[in-house]
């Protein structure tokens, strides 16, 4: 089945303490992008990219960093989490640029940094 | 300043209705794209339009570049398309940014 696989789907971590969310997709896609969802404020893109080593920021960068190792992963960094990077991350990607035929969407993780 | 405006933030509505939901852009795009957001979070592709009309099944999508607006229409509405509807715009020149309206809640009631 063709996927974007985002783990974990729920996290609760403490202020400092680094993680890592990882994103994944199996469709061979070459864009690949995530999102922060906030109440009231509704999707924002954090980081994207274009193809393996090319990525470039978003609208809300700072805090986190990306790495596109490989094709099919796009992991996202929180080095040093803080309460206000509380939030419902998505994953997404797109076989064509701009998202010509659409884009496929992760399930979600749902962040929480005490 | 890049902005996407959509409207209604809330719509309830009865089965069988025609529902029409807007988004409005600040300045030249790209592409436009709609997204449904289930109750569960899950988030679909609808549309990606750059000009004129889309249609699939009991939706359609339009587009006018010159007054900066887009609707996303729902015929003969279900309570199987209560979700969050929203707008996400390429900016022209803008790479691979997107950038999102808040959305459209859309209940349908029985």
């Amino acid at each position: 089945e063709a996927q974007v696989t985002q783990n974990p789907r729920y996290l609760i971590t403490v202020t400092g303490k680094k993680l890592t969310v990882t994103c994944s997709q199996n469709m061979n896609h070459e864009y690949m992008s995530w999102y922060r969802q906030d109440p009231g404020l509704g999707l924002r893109q954090i980081y994207y990219s274009m193809n393996v080593e090319v990525t470039d920021k978003g609208d809300v960068p700072e805090g986190y960093k990306v790495s596109r190792k490989e094709k099919r992963n796009f992991p996202l960094i929180l080095e040093s989490p803080s309460p206000n990077q509380t939030s419902l991350y998505f994953c997404a990607s797109s076989l064509y640029p701009g998202g010509v035929y659409g884009y496929t969407f992760g399930s979600g993780t749902r962040l929480t940094v005490v | 300043k890049n902005e996407v405006e959509q409207s209604p933030q809330n719509l309830t509505a009865q089965e069988g209705e025609f529902i029409t939901i807007n988004c409005s852009y600040s300045v030249g795009i790209s592409a436009l794209h709609w997204l449904q957001q289930h109750p569960g979070g899950g988030i679909v592709s609808l549309f990606m339009l750059s000009s004129g009309k889309k249609k699939h099944g009991r939706l359609i999508a339009t587009i006018n570049i010159q007054e900066k607006h887009s609707s996303l229409h729902i015929t003969a509405s279900h309570p199987i398309d209560s979700a969050v509807y929203i707008c996400a715009v390429r900016f022209q020149g803008g790479s691979e940014k997107l950038v999102f309206g808040k959305g459209t809640k859309l209940t349908v009631n029985p």
